[in-house]
């Protein structure tokens, strides 16, 4: 199992573009997450779903969309990207609330 | 306000010494999950405590969950530079209305040869 993988890597945006990351996850889970996590701030929660075609808020969720319309992806989405999205951006999953597994990253700088 | 604050915000020993860093918080919690973090990945779960007063070892690393449930803490015994990374300790926020876990800021340990 590769477990939860994400899309792309690394990636340098200049303000206003627009992209998506990808998280897919290859262990059934139902429950998927993106935290974003910045220097002295920890990890942030940006959105969340609980099952394919649901998704909510989470802590920090201005600036961002999701969607999950398979059960094993959970797309992110910058419409109109700032620098102050500049951030490490992290998926997870997990099939309890209490437990997740996190994927390894995708470094975002936006000029 | 953190929910957790975890101490010593930064931490750089030698080889072979040993640590200890804290997690706390003034509320009560089911139980509180310890993650390294490692440089360039994701948290990967070291431990989940469940019990007040309840010790789990991991090889070097010792885990408690304090009596009251507010308070954690992590010792590593003859730290090694294998253990550099941040360490970060977790609650399950059932008094939320996301249910979801909320993270510490993190200690971030290195170890020297």
């Amino acid at each position: 199992n590769a477990g939860v993988t994400q899309t792309p890597k690394f990636r340098v945006l200049k303000t206003g573009q627009s992209m998506t990351l990808l998280c897919a996850q290859d262990m059934n889970h139902e429950y998927m997450y993106w935290y974003r996590q910045d220097p002295g701030m920890g990890l942030r929660l940006i959105h969340y779903s609980v099952g394919e075609g649901t998704t909510a808020k989470g802590e920090v969720p201005d600036g961002y969309n999701v969607s999950r319309l398979k059960k094993q992806n959970f797309l992110l989405g910058l419409e109109s990207a700032a620098p102050s999205q500049t951030s490490v951006y992290f998926c997870a999953s997990g099939d309890r609330l209490e437990t997740q597994y996190f994927g390894p990253g995708t470094r975002l700088l936006v000029l | 306000t953190q929910l957790l604050e975890q101490s010593p915000q930064f931490l750089s020993i030698q080889e072979g010494e040993n640590l200890t860093v804290y997690c706390n918080s003034s509320s009560v919690f089911s139980s509180l999950q310890w993650y390294r973090q490692e440089p360039g990945e994701g948290p990967v779960l070291l431990v989940t405590v469940v019990t007040g007063g309840e010790v789990k070892k991991l090889k070097r690393l010792t885990f408690q969950f304090g009596d009251a449930r507010k308070d954690s803490s992590l010792h590593i015994t003859a730290a090694q530079p294998g253990d550099t990374g941040l360490y970060l300790c977790a609650v399950y926020d059932r008094g939320s209305t996301l249910g979801r876990l909320y993270f510490g800021r993190g200690t971030q340990l290195t170890v020297w040869p």
